[in-house]
């Protein structure tokens, strides 16, 4: 769906720097989230927000930060990377209790 | 908060048999239920979904169940192909965010 995007598709960090994540839709869904996907574990969600200026805690936020100054847009940032957050990072968005439509993901190493 | 638990893990089954993939959730006020297919590599698709009003829902081979009673829900595919295998996830949502099961691999032998 070009309607959500991601960027970048694949990162390579260090323990202990600071990588954002990007993630855009032009639908106007007002909820966007992200989810970290490892095996075994299925899609967790990190934090997710409900318009701009809103966001929440998912189940596992600890060492995320999020921000959604505009709709379209809602980055994600790790501020010290460590290894265990090695992952795909999908992006999502959705009207209120409808479809969520999923980014291509992000496939992030930290070493 | 919400936890969904989804069973079995792993589903291996012959072409053209059946295959059933089982979820419970924890908060009776999710009212939106959506199934959703992974491919290799790919990201996850909506297959089909549910809401709390309807008991079962059905689009050619692919149907699912809800029991509000009970808080679980099933997804039930007939005559399976081999571009069925893939990962599914059951989800549920109570307007905001949506939670999602630890997935089903589903293999189709030959």
């Amino acid at each position: 769906d070009a309607g959500i995007t991601q960027s970048p598709r694949y990162k390579i960090t260090e323990t202990g720097r600071q990588v954002t994540l990007m993630c855009h839709q032009t639908w106007s869904h007002s909820y966007m989230f992200w989810y970290r996907q490892d095996l075994g574990h299925g899609l967790r969600l990190i934090y997710y927000s409900a318009a701009a200026d809103i966001t929440d805690k998912g189940e596992v936020p600890d060492g995320y930060v999020v921000s959604r100054s505009k709709t379209e847009n809602f980055p994600l940032t790790l501020e010290s990377a460590t290894r265990s957050q090695t992952s795909v990072y999908f992006c999502a968005s959705r009207r209120e209790n409808t479809e969520a439509f999923f980014g291509q993901g992000t496939r992030l190493t930290v070493v | 908060g919400e936890n969904v638990e989804q069973h079995p893990s792993t589903l291996s089954v012959q072409e053209g048999d059946s295959a059933v993939i089982k979820c419970t959730y924890s908060d009776s006020a999710s009212n939106y239920f959506p199934w959703y297919k992974q491919e290799l590599g790919k990201r996850p698709q909506l297959i089909i979904d549910i809401r709390s009003n309807v008991g079962e829902k059905k689009d050619q081979r692919i149907a699912v169940t809800l029991n509000k009673t009970a808080k679980h829900f099933s997804l039930h595919i007939t005559e399976t192909q081999p571009e069925d295998s893939a990962v599914y996830f059951c989800a549920a949502s109570k307007d905001d965010k949506i939670i999602f099961g630890k997935g089903t691999r589903l293999h189709i032998l030959p």
